[in-house]
């Protein structure tokens, strides 16, 4: 089955103490990215990748990290986590993406984290 | 402008009545629009999008939507709600200025209750 996989789904940390969560598709797709989500903002971009070690940032990548050593794996580090982090986290991926590629972009199931 | 623009936090429905859920965008060209549905405890499943062609877009699980250009606005539409529809939905825009990413609105909850 086509999917694109988080982990953790749930996580409740300590502000300070390192965290990596982590996205694995398998659908051979170039394009992965990860979002954030809280109420009344929607979805914003943190990080996305074009391809193997091609990233870049999003809208709000303050306090994360991402690395993209194989194609279906793209984990989002958080360093020294803080509790403005505490959001509910999406990772995502399409074939090719670009403005006008029309592809369409696949999430996971998202991951709550909570930093207190 | 917003670029993506929900102006409803909630639509309450009635099952078996048609639903809308409303989208309007803003883009100096041309755009790609997305409709996702969030359930409760679940990821972002995909809908439908609008890419070019007909104005009039059928998706998932009975859900249309329709590109209008001169209102800027790509509504979702069913003909006949029910229980199960009940979720978050979330409207989403790409385009070239936006770059490579999608642009989300902020959700609107759509309640049908029976």
């Amino acid at each position: 089955e086509a999917q694109v996989t988080q982990n953790p789904r749930y996580l409740i940390t300590v502000t300070g103490k390192k965290l990596t969560v982590t996205c694995s598709q398998n659908m051979n797709h170039e394009y992965m990215s990860w979002y954030r989500q809280d109420p009344g903002l929607g979805l914003r971009q943190i990080y996305y990748s074009m391809n193997v070690e091609v990233t870049d940032k999003g809208d709000v990548p303050e306090g994360y990290k991402v690395s993209r050593k194989e194609k279906r794996n793209f984990p989002l580090i958080l360093e020294s986590p803080s509790p403005n982090q505490t959001s509910l986290y999406f990772c995502a991926s399409s074939l090719k993406w670009t403005a006008f590629s029309g592809n369409t972009i696949y999430f996971g199931e998202g991951s709550w984290l909570t930093v207190v | 402008a917003q670029s993506v623009a929900q102006p409803e936090d909630q639509v309450n429905v009635a099952e078996g009545n048609p639903l809308t859920v409303k989208c309007t965008y803003s883009v100096s060209g041309n755009p790609y629009l997305f409709w996702y549905v969030q359930y409760p405890n679940r990821g972002l499943q995909f809908l439908l999008k609008y890419i070019t062609g007909d104005n009039l877009v059928k998706g998932s699980y009975g859900f249309e939507a329709e590109f209008n250009k001169s209102q800027t606005s790509f509504h979702l539409k069913k003909p006949s709600a029910l229980v199960s529809d009940s979720a978050l939905y979330f409207c989403a825009v790409s385009a070239l200025e936006y770059g490579n990413k999608l642009v989300f609105g902020a959700g609107t909850i759509l309640r049908v209750k029976s």
